[in-house]
């Protein structure tokens, strides 16, 4: 079945600093990709997502490749800011069946001023 | 302003006591799911329907039931049958697709829900 896989957190970092969080698949077919967000104690938010190889996602300083040749569409962020501390779920539509989301454990991130 | 929203935000509940939780969205989306969330955790999906009057199993049903009577409406049960309920649960609805083409989930704030 499907399934992500994304970097254990949590990852800690500086104001300014550069973030890559990883994230690889397992799917059949075409899945679509998608990077969600969610602060504490809220539901989650559409941060990017991609439909296609090589396409890339992005949104408010984020951006992530989908990359099928390495099953992968890692995340990303040239200068992260205080407000960016959340935790991060990579997460994969597949193209046929069910169309529910299977989803990575989540990455806690926390930026330090 | 078009939405989802899920209540009540917490719930305690007694062992042996079944509690539903409310999701009503009115973005007219045929597509809704429930997730639970547990700490460290992804999400799992629960129960998910694709239109009115039909629901499917998820990954986790067990101890789970819902209903879909409505379009913008998907409560979910949680019944005495699950063992370890405690946990936050999330709500999500997106357009029906076909083909390959992708489908965006919107997400509700949660219901967090506590067994004492």
């Amino acid at each position: 079945g499907d399934s992500v896989t994304q970097m254990e957190g949590p990852v800690t970092l500086s104001e300014e600093a550069f973030l890559t969080i990883n994230c690889t698949y397992t799917a059949t077919g075409y899945p679509s990709l998608f990077w969600y967000v969610q602060y504490p104690g809220e539901g989650l938010q559409l941060l990017l997502k991609a439909t296609k190889a090589d396409d890339k996602g992005s949104n408010k300083g984020f951006e992530a490749t989908y990359r099928k040749e390495t099953t992968s569409f890692h995340l990303e962020k040239g200068s992260v800011q205080v407000s960016d501390s959340a935790v991060y779920f990579c997460a994969l539509s597949g193209d046929t069946g069910r169309r529910a989301l299977t989803f990575g454990s989540g990455t806690r991130l926390q930026v330090q001023p | 302003d078009g939405g989802i929203t899920q209540s009540p935000k917490y719930l305690f509940r007694k062992e042996g006591q079944n509690v539903t939780l409310s999701c009503e969205q009115n973005l007219n989306h045929d597509a809704m799911y429930w997730y639970r969330q547990d700490p460290g955790q992804g999400l799992r999906l629960i129960y998910y329907s694709q239109i009115v009057n039909d629901f499917q199993k998820g990954d986790i049903a067990e101890g789970y039931s819902v209903s879909r009577e409505k379009k913008e409406s998907f409560p979910l049960t949680v019944t005495s049958a699950q063992k370890n309920p405690t946990a936050f649960y999330l709500c999500a609805s997106s357009i029906r697709t076909s083909g390959r083409s992708y489908n965006e989930q919107f997400f509700g704030p949660g219901t967090r829900l506590t067994v004492l």
